[in-house]
């Protein structure tokens, strides 16, 4: 099956930085979404994005999907940043939610 | 719009006994409902998949007849963990798609943390 992938595994931030944040999925996709998970568990999707670009604020992400891969980007980290994000896929034939292995991010004050 | 619930939010139970999760779709009626498990420090891995009215379909590994899905209305799917123990220990997380508009966009509840004794 579909492997998916998120570097880096950790990643602490003073408050301001900025941050990338990698998934990469092995096979094409029809669906790729970006996902923060808060310290009580709740996921909050933060962006549909099979391909191209979107931005939302200080969050932005991009899709480039013949290459297999898509970035989160956070602009001016704040506390409340801090959590894990995920990349889920959904590959073609399937409805099937494949989570990827996440980015535990720590946003120091 | 798109809020799904779950209830209870965290249940602590004694090994041995079963354990019924809630998952509801508030403001959108479900064409599919789906259960994941989430271990400490780890990802997100698929349970099983339920359509209302019919049988669950279950991921390889995941046993059956230990976790119940049931998906009586277009609203609602329950999972029930039956004789529980230490091991089921873990945090279930539901979801639903929009009936309407295909299944490839889903809408997570909030959670329900087990411990078993």
């Amino acid at each position: 099956g579909i492997q998916v992938e998120q570097s880096p595994p950790d990643l602490i931030l003073q408050e301001g930085a900025n941050s990338t944040l990698r998934c990469n999925f092995s096979d094409s996709v029809n669906n790729l979404q970006w996902f923060h998970q808060n310290p009580w568990g709740q996921l909050i999707n933060l962006f549909y994005i099979p391909s191209g670009t979107k931005q939302n604020g200080r969050l932005s992400a991009t899709t480039v999907a013949t290459e297999r891969y898509s970035l989160l980007y956070i602009s001016s980290s704040q506390t409340t940043d801090s959590g894990v994000y995920f990349c889920a896929v959904v590959t073609s034939g399937t409805y099937k939610y494949i989570f990827g292995t996440g980015t535990r991010l720590k946003v120091l004050a | 719009g798109a809020v799904v619930s779950q209830h209870p939010s965290w249940v602590i139970c004694k090994s041995g006994t079963s354990v019924k999760i809630e998952c509801r779709s508030l403001d959108f009626q479900a064409t599919t409902m789906f259960w994941y498990r989430q271990f400490p420090k780890q990802s997100l891995m698929l349970m099983a998949t339920s359509n209302e009215g019919s049988k669950a379909t279950y991921e390889q590994g995941v046993e059956k007849d230990k976790f119940l899905i049931n998906h009586a209305s277009l609203t609602l799917s329950t999972l029930t963990v039956t004789s529980a123990h230490p091991e089921d220990s873990s945090f279930y997380i539901c979801s639903a798609s929009k009936l309407g508009t295909g299944t490839d966009t889903q809408y997570f509840g909030p959670g329900t943390r087990l411990t078993v004794l």
